[in-house]
C-alpha cells in the first residue's frame, strides 16, 4: 500500500512565523503535490515537483515556497505565515505518467491555524 | 480553463439504497478521471481511477463510468451503507496540464441507518 504521511495533523503559529509542513511518500514516487483545502473553493494546487529538485507553480503559490531535497520527501514552507493561510492543507504522491496508471494518493492532511 | 462540476452539494438517501453521483467536466481532452473520498476532516482515498480509453471501472460495489464526448463520468454505489457516508470528489487530469488534476467541488453523502 502507498503510505504517505504528513508531520503533523494540527499545528497553530503565529502570524509572521515561518512555517514548515513536511511530507514523505514510501511509493518512490516521482511526483509530489501540495494542496489547500477551504470550504466553498474546494481543493486548490499550491506547487508540485515531478522530480528531485524540481518545482512548479500551482494555481495558487503566492506566499509559499516548496523544497525537494531527495525523491520521498516534499516540504511545503510559509515563509511569513498569515491568517489567510489558516487551512487544512494536503500531500499527494503519483507515479511518472509515461502510459502507466498515475493515481495520486494522498496524505491524512495538516489542519493549519494561524493567529 | 477545465472547469469541474459536481451536483448535488448533498445527497441524503436511506440504507439500502443505492447511489449515483455525477460529475461533469468542460474540456474533453482528458488523460484520466479519478474518484476519491474524503471523511471529515481527513485526506482523500483513491476509490478508482479511470484512464480516457476506459468506459468504466468497478472495484467491489463501486462502479464508475466516463463519458469523455458529453465531459460526464457517473460514480455508483450499490446497496449504500451507513459507511458509506462521507464526501466524494471527482478530478481530472488534463493532457495539457502535466500532472495537475483539477478537482470538483465534492457531494456530500450521508446514508441513513
Amino acid at each position: 500500500d502507498v503510505k504517505v504521511t504528513q508531520s503533523s495533523r494540527y499545528l497553530v503559529k503565529r502570524t509572521g512565523e515561518k512555517v514548515f509542513l513536511e511530507c514523505v511518500q514510501d511509493m518512490d514516487h516521482e511526483n509530489m503535490f501540495w494542496y489547500r483545502q477551504d470550504p466553498g473553493l474546494g481543493l486548490r494546487l499550491i506547487y508540485f515537483s515531478y522530480d528531485v529538485k524540481m518545482k512548479e507553480k500551482g494555481d495558487i503559490p503566492e506566499g509559499y515556497s516548496v523544497s525537494r531535497e531527495k525523491k520521498e520527501r516534499f516540504s511545503l514552507i510559509l515563509e511569513s505565515a498569515s491568517t489567510n493561510q489558516t487551512s487544512m492543507y494536503l500531500c499527494a504522491s503519483s507515479n511518472f505518467p509515461s502510459g502507466r496508471k498515475d493515481e495520486q494518493y494522498f496524505g491524512p492532511g495538516t489542519r493549519l491555524t494561524v493567529t | 480553463k477545465q472547469e469541474v462540476t459536481q451536483i448535488p452539494a448533498a445527497l441524503s438517501v436511506p440504507e439500502g439504497e443505492n447511489l449515483v453521483l455525477n460529475c461533469s467536466f468542460t474540456d474533453s481532452a482528458i488523460y484520466n478521471l479519478q474518484w476519491f473520498r474524503q471523511d471529515p476532516g481527513k485526506g482523500l482515498t483513491s476509490l478508482l481511477l479511470i484512464q480516457s480509453s476506459q468506459r468504466e471501472q468497478t472495484s467491489g460495489r463501486l462502479n464508475a463510468s466516463l463519458d469523455k464526448s458529453s465531459g460526464r463520468s457517473t460514480l455508483y454505489i450499490a446497496a449504500s451503507q451507513p459507511g458509506d457516508s462521507a464526501t466524494y470528489l471527482c478530478a481530472v487530469r488534463r493532457w495539457a496540464a502535466g500532472n495537475k488534476l483539477t478537482f470538483g467541488g465534492g457531494t456530500r453523502v450521508l446514508v441513513k441507518p
